[in-house]
């Protein structure tokens, strides 16, 4: 079973239109987060919840909306997506006792 | 606010020859420093991470780390590298407390020459 499962693996989609990334955690870990790797492969953190409460919000266009309808569970939507939101985003969890992560294998969007 | 550099942005070695690569971290207190390696279009994998106590830290794939806590630096170093080791390396510095959210350097592209 893969610990940090992120679907889909790859989205190509036109600018304007709505999509979603989902991720789920089968590790019983507290805490989830969304991280976006750039063209020149900086990661940067976008989002990240404990127990579905959202405590990390790092100056993200309102465009991203991240949902955590559980703990195992942390979605990520983005409207009217623009070209400059092709990146590859990562999810990751950790256990909420110290930053040991386990990320996903990531998400490569393009929108074109 | 915690911070990381990595001053070298691609390395090039050749196989067999020995590896370091460089991370200086800048955060208020002791910090958790990790090292991940990306390969080409794959996610993030821990070599290795330093919590606390003995600075030299061994990780996966023959790699490790040493914390020296007066150069605020964390390098990684491996004697004999192998061509399967050509990948993206990623220094990082997390959090004690609250958010635990790690901050990356930008990245060592480490190319191997036969």
């Amino acid at each position: 079973d893969t610990a940090v499962s992120q679907t889909p693996k790859y989205l190509v989609t036109q600018m304007g239109n709505d999509k979603s990334i989902k991720c789920e955690q089968n590790l019983g870990h507290d805490t989830m987060y969304w991280y976006k790797q750039d063209s020149k492969k900086f990661l940067k953190i976008m989002f990240s919840y404990n127990n579905k409460e959202l405590i990390i919000n790092e100056t993200v266009p309102n465009r991203f909306s991240p949902k955590s309808p559980d703990k195992a569970h942390l979605n990520l939507h983005i409207n009217s997506l623009e070209l400059g939101d092709s990146a590859v985003y990562f999810c990751a969890s950790s256990p909420g006792s110290g930053p040991s992560y386990t990320f996903g294998s990531g998400t490569r969007l393009t929108v074109v | 606010a915690q911070s990381v550099t990595q001053p070298d942005i691609h390395i090039t070695v050749s196989e067999g020859a020995s590896l370091e690569l460089r991370c200086n971290y800048s955060y208020g207190a002791t910090p958790y420093l990790f090292w991940y390696v990306q390969s080409p279009g794959q996610g993030l994998q821990l070599l290795l991470k330093y919590f606390s106590g003995d600075t030299l830290v061994q990780g996966i794939k023959g790699f490790e780390a040493e914390f020296k806590r007066s150069q605020s630096s964390f390098n990684l170093r491996k004697p004999s590298v192998h061509w399967s080791d050509a990948a993206e390396y990623f220094c990082a510095v997390g959090s004690h407390f609250g958010n635990e959210k790690l901050t990356f350097g930008t990245g060592t592209r480490l190319t191997i020459i036969p």
